[in-house]
């Protein structure tokens, strides 16, 4: 069966880092893209980019470029979405989800909630 | 970038026939996804392809595709199927997933 784990919810206040992590687990793991999806509280899922496993290849939203990084630990089937200095306004639910053919998602971890506040 | 635009909200009675549009430039060139999110919870995939289902999708979602407009269509509905959906494409001239803004089914 396919899952993905996603880290539990975090607390952080302004200018902390933060790195929030995805394990997949029943397939593959080096095979698929993982992607990142941010939902903002009350609002609609926005496509912040996505990594692939096997070798690192990262493609990211021009919206989210610079302002976070993503990474994977193929080694232990893990994806990552960290910020270097969080902002209030990354306070949201994060999802990763799995990319296949077309580029759907065909897989979501069951998110995880990012509040940034002083 | 590429834009897609849904209704924010839709409206249908229970057993009744709920149409969700997707608008984007020359959609029916490019495939297109549907989500479905309940509230607490994460999305789950309904149509893929434009038309396609995964398994354990009831038959009541399809999807079509043509021109500037993509449609998920939702019959005989249910109470259940009270959520946000949401389409998605893959624009090839960014290199990046869009989603569309979303649109709340309402059952009344």
């Amino acid at each position: 069966e396919v899952q993905l784990v996603q880290s539990g919810a975090e607390v952080k206040k302004p200018g902390e880092s933060l790195k929030i992590s995805c394990k997949g687990s029943g397939y593959s793991f080096t095979s698929y893209w993982i992607g990142w999806v941010r939902q903002m509280p009350g609002k609609g899922l926005e496509w912040m980019g996505i990594i692939y496993p096997g070798d690192s290849d990262t493609r990211y939203s021009p919206s989210f470029q610079g302002q976070v990084t993503i990474s994977a630990d193929k080694s232990i089937s893990t994806a990552y979405l960290q910020w270097s200095s969080l902002k209030a306004s990354d306070t949201a639910m994060y999802y990763c989800a799995r990319q296949v053919t077309a580029r759907v998602f065909d897989y979501w971890g069951q998110g995880t909630l990012v509040t940034v506040s002083s | 970038s590429y834009v897609l635009t849904q209704p924010p909200s839709v409206s249908v009675a229970p057993g009744k026939t709920a149409r969700i549009t997707c608008g984007g430039n020359n959609i029916g060139s490019k495939s297109v996804h549907w989500y479905q999110q309940k509230p607490g919870q994460a999305p789950v995939l309904v149509i893929y392809y434009d038309s396609d289902r995964p398994s354990g999708i009831p038959e009541r979602f399809s999807g079509s595709n043509s021109g500037n407009t993509a449609t998920l269509t939702i019959s005989r509905v249910e109470a259940g199927d009270e959520a946000d959906y949401y389409c998605q494409v893959w624009d090839s001239s960014s290199d990046q997933g869009v989603f569309g803004g979303g649109t709340k089914l309402t059952v009344l």
